[in-house]
């Protein structure tokens, strides 16, 4: 079954900008879009964007001025870079697949995830 | 955005109670509502899409329903690996997605 797996660095400076890449495993990337999430220590969940294979991109307004997230297939890997972070993005950032689900309509929901990965910013 | 809020934000029950975690919406999303579970240090499952569909390999003592601005996840029996928050998402509006705060499941 389809596998996703989050990487980059756990700590990230002030100002600089973080960048994550996710593998997809045991299936292709494409058909599918790809999102970002994530969750502040103790706290819910914000959705960050999410891309299609194609390229096509949708991002959260509140991050969007510093959000880029882009897809490699060849890789099978999709990426985050968010820009000129602070300490209030300090976060478990998961990856997730978002599928097509019919129930009387087309339907969309996140049905497969990443394990997480925590990144930290601080000098 | 479409705000999502849940209540309880907590709650505790025993090993075989009913339990009921209310979402409401902002606004009308039909039914594009979902329900995730996450345990503890684990990332978040699918539950539940369309406001009452069951994914593939839930346990059908979890059960959605709702539509419009009210929604209602239901445990019909719960069992000691239910420990988890759970959160509801929206997807009537991709801008962007949004989840309710979380309600915390505590067994007794």
């Amino acid at each position: 079954q389809v596998q996703l797996q989050e990487s980059g660095p756990g700590l990230v400076k002030p100002s600089e900008t973080l960048s994550l890449t996710c593998t997809v495993s045991g299936g292709s990337i494409s058909s599918y879009y790809w999102s970002w999430i994530r969750q502040p220590p103790g706290k819910g969940l914000e959705w960050i964007g999410y891309i299609y294979y194609s390229g096509n991109t949708n991002y959260n307004p509140s991050l969007k001025s510093r959000v880029t997230i882009s897809v490699d297939t060849s890789k099978n890997q999709f990426s985050l870079n968010l820009s000129s972070v602070t300490a209030a993005d300090t976060a478990v950032y998961y990856c997730a697949r978002r599928s097509i689900f019919t129930a009387y309509s087309y339907y969309y929901a996140m049905d497969v995830w990443g394990q997480g990965t925590t990144v930290t910013v601080s000098s | 955005d479409i705000q999502m809020t849940q209540s309880p934000s907590s709650l505790s029950a025993s090993v075989g109670d009913r339990v009921t975690i209310t979402c409401r919406a902002s606004q009308t999303i039909t039914s594009y509502l979902n329900w995730y579970q996450q345990k503890p240090g684990k990332a978040p499952k699918l539950l539940i899409y369309a406001a009452s569909s069951l994914h593939s390999g839930v346990p059908s003592r979890f059960s959605g329903s709702g539509s419009g601005t009210d929604f209602t996840l239901t445990i019909s029996s719960v069992q000691p690996e239910d420990l988890a928050t759970y959160y509801c998402q929206q997807s009537y509006s991709i801008s962007p997605y949004t989840f309710g705060q979380g309600t915390k499941l505590e067994i007794k």
